[in-house]
């Protein structure tokens, strides 16, 4: 069945950029919509964005002028880059599939990146 | 944005009794792109009702969803000891939104 494993760095500096990327084993990343979401600690799911396997993108607007999602269809995977991070974006973030109509159905088990100097 | 605001904040139950955890929708939710998911520590999120009432696969049937418009409801019938979690809305019709979650403890 369709998988999803998130990877990258579980420490970044603050000002620079967060990258992770979610590899899609087990299915193609063709026709689905994908995502990234996250959780502070201690705090709730946030929606972070998500990408269509046409490019099509949508972004928390809280957080549009940083984020940027893309997708590699060579590779099965999609990548979630956020820049100029604080503490604030300490969080364990997830990838998922979805939306669709049947809302996000596969998650990734998340990985925990820490924003300190 | 639509903001989703759950209640209660906690609930504190026995195994065996019935749960109900309500989601309330600053606005209409187009088409019941309602959902809502199981978060355990150390778990990837479990995805339990989308379209405000359809069990996703797997999912028991004493877990239900009801609603539309503006108000959610999420039901336990009988609560197992593996329940006890914390549980979100999200509406997925337009930009994603999730709610702020409602923790399921044992009494």
């Amino acid at each position: 069945q369709v998988q999803l494993q998130e990877s990258g760095p579980g420490l970044v500096k603050p000002s620079e950029t967060l990258s992770l990327t979610c590899t899609v084993s087990g299915g193609s990343i063709s026709s689905y919509y994908w995502s990234w979401i996250r959780q502070p600690p201690g705090k709730g799911l946030e929606y972070i964005g998500y990408i269509y396997y046409s490019g099509t993108t949508n972004y928390n607007p809280s957080l549009k002028s940083r984020v940027t999602i893309s997708l590699d269809t060579s590779e099965n995977q999609f990548s979630l880059r956020l820049s100029s991070v604080t503490a604030a974006d300490t969080a364990l973030y997830y990838c998922a599939r979805g939306p669709s109509h049947r809302a996000f159905d596969i998650w990734g088990q998340g990985t925990m990146v820490t924003v300190s100097s | 944005e639509i903001v989703l605001t759950q209640s209660p904040g906690t609930l504190s139950l026995s195994p065996g009794e019935r749960a109900t955890l309500s989601c309330r929708a600053s606005q209409s939710v187009s088409s019941s792109y309602l959902a809502w998911y199981q978060l355990k520590p150390g778990q990837a999120p479990r995805l339990l009702i989308y379209g405000a009432s359809s069990r996703a696969t797997g999912i028991p049937d004493r877990f239900s969803g009801s609603g539309s418009g503006t108000d959610f409801t999420l039901t336990i019938s009988r609560l197992e000891p593996e329940d006890f979690a914390v549980y979100y809305c999200q509406q997925y019709g337009s930009s994603p939104t999730f709610g702020q979650g409602t923790k399921v403890e044992i009494k």
